[in-house]
């Protein structure tokens, strides 16, 4: 049971690339989500999704896109990276009723 | 809406001494679920404790312990005899509970950073 994982750990993208932060659950989980991590501001809600085919916007959703077509994959997708999106990420996944179990993470820098 | 405080950006804490870490909360939901997470240098969000706001006894978790004051919203961290591996930054966190659907979001505080001192 791997629980939530996420690839890659680290990533570095120039300003305007693309890119996909890939993140993966094993514990059959209808909720899914991404929080970025900024210092001084805790984590903010990206995107979510509680299930397959069913996406929402979260509390900071612009320059980020999210699909869902199956209950274990969630990516994360930067269209055109910027300098402001660099941060750490975080995918998350839970039950209704249980907290939410995090991956590693994902160290991203936009030069 | 949903909004949690915490005050303490960081603290410095004797090892072995017990330590509180405040949190303040507002939400117009009526059951809701208090969380608390660790983060360790290494950078992992590490489920420590929940609250739910029915509950009628304080959670405690091993040296975890969370102190409830529903009337005045507020839901403090208690470690006891802290431990060098204590240092990390702490988050509270929040969300209605039990969650209706679509509405399983955290929302979360900005953290303290507690450090150990031997």
């Amino acid at each position: 049971n791997a629980g939530v994982t996420q690839t890659p750990k680290f990533q570095v993208l120039k300003t305007g690339q693309s890119m996909t932060l890939q993140c993966a659950q094993d514990m059959n989980h209808e909720y899914m989500s991404w929080y970025r991590q900024d210092p001084g501001m805790g984590l903010r809600l990206i995107h979510y999704s509680v299930g397959a085919g069913i996406t929402d916007q979260g509390e900071v959703p612009n320059g980020y896109n999210v699909s869902r077509s199956t209950t274990e994959d969630f990516p994360l997708r930067l269209l055109s990276a910027a300098p402001s999106q660099t941060s750490v990420y975080f995918c998350a996944s839970s039950d209704q009723y249980n907290e939410q179990f995090f991956g590693p993470g994902t160290r991203l820098t936009v030069l | 809406a949903q909004k949690i405080t915490q005050t303490q950006p960081g603290m410095f804490v004797q090892e072995k001494e017990a330590v509180t870490l405040d949190c303040t909360y507002d939400t117009s939901d009526q059951s809701y679920g208090l969380f608390w997470y660790k983060q360790p240098s290494s950078g992992e969000m590490i489920f420590l404790i929940y609250q739910g706001s029915y509950d009628e006894q304080n959670a405690t978790e091993g040296r975890y312990s969370l102190n409830f004051q529903k009337a005045r919203k507020s839901a403090n961290l208690v470690i006891s005899a802290s431990q060098l591996g204590d240092s990390a930054m702490y988050f509270c966190a929040m969300r209605e509970d039990p969650p209706n659907f679509g509405n399983e979001k955290l929302t979360f505080g900005t953290g303290t950073r507690l450090t150990i001192i031997p």
